[in-house]
């Protein structure tokens, strides 16, 4: 089943402990990105990737980083999370380098709580 | 900026009745305009989507219209049932290339 998983669904952690959250898609797909979703907000883009070892910022990347190793993971790393990083995370990808033009196929969702 | 407001941001209508969702953007280079649908502890769902060169485009029941010069766009949702209750987002590609998303409309269909 083509699909974008993400580990972990649900994490509560502390202020300023490293975590990381893990994507993965199945679909071959060039284009990965993430964005974070916060009531009134809407859905805004904290990094992408355009293909392997090719990474830029988004919209909101300020506390995040990012890789892209391999063309399948592209995990959203936080390494000192605040409280205003409490949010829904989503991953996203689509097939060819821009992601703007295709359809972007996206994970079910991560729900962090920094305290 | 690139901007993209959409309205409302919350709709109720009765089953049956037809829901519209409106979005504006700012970026008159923009050239593809999606809908996502997000049901409850998903991930939003492409469910239309319309290009600059066409300015209305149907599937079965939800429809998207497209006005450029005004710069704005909108879904209509026809005969609307239970299982079409969900958050809806509009979106707009930018001249950079990046997808800009609205706010989100939570729609309740009540039966």
């Amino acid at each position: 089943e083509a699909q974008v998983t993400q580990n972990p669904r649900y994490l509560i952690t502390v202020t300023g402990k490293k975590l990381t959250v893990t994507c993965s898609q199945n679909m071959n797909h060039e284009y990965m990105s993430w964005y974070r979703q916060d009531p009134g907000l809407g859905l805004r883009q904290i990094y992408y990737s355009m293909n392997v070892e090719v990474t830029d910022k988004g919209d909101v990347p300020e506390g995040y980083k990012v890789s892209r190793k391999e063309k399948r993971n592209f995990p959203l790393i936080l390494e000192s999370p605040s409280p205003n990083q409490t949010s829904l995370y989503f991953c996203a990808s689509s097939r060819g380098g821009t992601g703007g033009l295709n359809e972007q196929f996206f994970g079910p969702g991560t729900r962090l709580t920094v305290l | 900026g690139e901007n993209v407001e959409q309205h409302p941001s919350t709709l109720s209508v009765q089953e049956g009745d037809s829901a519209v969702i409106k979005c504006t953007y700012s970026d008159s280079a923009s050239n593809y305009f999606p809908w996502y649908k997000q049901e409850l502890g998903k991930g939003p769902q492409l469910i239309i989507d319309i290009r600059s060169n066409v300015g209305e485009k149907k599937d079965q029941r939800i429809a998207v219209t497209l006005n450029k010069t005004a710069k704005h766009f909108s879904l209509h949702i026809t005969e609307t049932q239970p299982e079409d209750s969900a958050v809806y987002f509009c979106a707009a590609r930018s001249n950079t290339g990046k997808l800009i998303f609205g706010q989100g409309t939570t729609l309740q269909v009540k039966p």
